[in-house]
């Protein structure tokens, strides 16, 4: 099946710094979705990307969708202890068909040491 | 204003037993999504319902897994004969209409088969 590939798969940052991850994919996706999932809840939207090129921001995040539309990054600035958590790239495919399933990266386990 | 609800939170059962698996979308969403997360993964999309049909089930694997939105009441995902890999967290999402706008997660049923 179709795959994005998320990196890195785990990070381990001082409080205070900046957070980078990125998904790819050799498939071109019309919508990159960041999500963060707390331990045993569902995914949360932070930010949403409609069009190749779009730089979006919600608060310390800021998210872009590549140009090419195969790749989109997160990144959080000034990180805090309440960042924690896994974030997951989302996509739907172009061709993406009933336009309701969501491909998922394998997600990015953010720890912060306080 | 409730969000998407879904029961139980937590589902044990023994191999061979039958898991029904419940979810009531949000107020005034006539669509909903099921996905299934496997332990260190991302999630990955089953099938895609719309009031009384089935729009998408691209993701639900051939054999024991069926799902339903009724008219009246919350969406099943039902999976007969489960098996020890069938262990995983089970989320369900709903949307107004069809694409991504308000496009909302559950907290997900943690099934573990004994």
């Amino acid at each position: 099946g179709q795959q994005l590939n998320q990196s890195p798969q785990s990070m381990f940052i001082q409080e205070g710094e900046d957070v980078s991850m990125n998904c790819t994919s050799s498939s071109i996706f019309n919508t990159w979705l960041w999500y963060k999932q707390d331990p045993g809840e569902g995914p949360v939207l932070l930010i949403a990307l409609y069009k190749a090129g779009e730089l979006t921001s919600n608060g310390r995040l800021t998210a872009q969708f590549g140009i090419t539309r195969k790749d989109s990054f997160l990144n959080i600035s000034a990180s805090i202890p309440s960042d924690v958590g896994i974030y997951f790239c989302a996509g739907q495919l172009a061709d993406g068909g009933s336009q309701g399933n969501l491909i998922f990266g394998k997600g990015t386990k953010l720890s912060v040491k306080p | 204003n409730a969000g998407v609800m879904q029961n139980p939170r937590h589902l044990v059962r023994r191999r061979g037993q039958e898991a029904r698996l419940r979810c009531s979308p949000m107020k005034g969403h006539s669509h909903v999504y099921w996905y299934r997360q496997l332990p260190e993964e991302g999630l990955k999309f089953m099938v895609y319902l719309q009031k009384e049909n089935i729009i998408d089930e691209s993701g639900m694997p051939k054999e024991r897994f069926s799902a339903e939105f009724p008219k009246e009441g919350p969406s099943i995902l039902r999976i007969q004969q489960v098996v020890r890999g069938d262990s995983a967290a089970y989320f369900c999402a709903s949307s107004p209409g069809r694409g991504l706008s308000g496009y909302t997660f559950g907290s997900g049923t943690r099934l573990t088969v004994v």
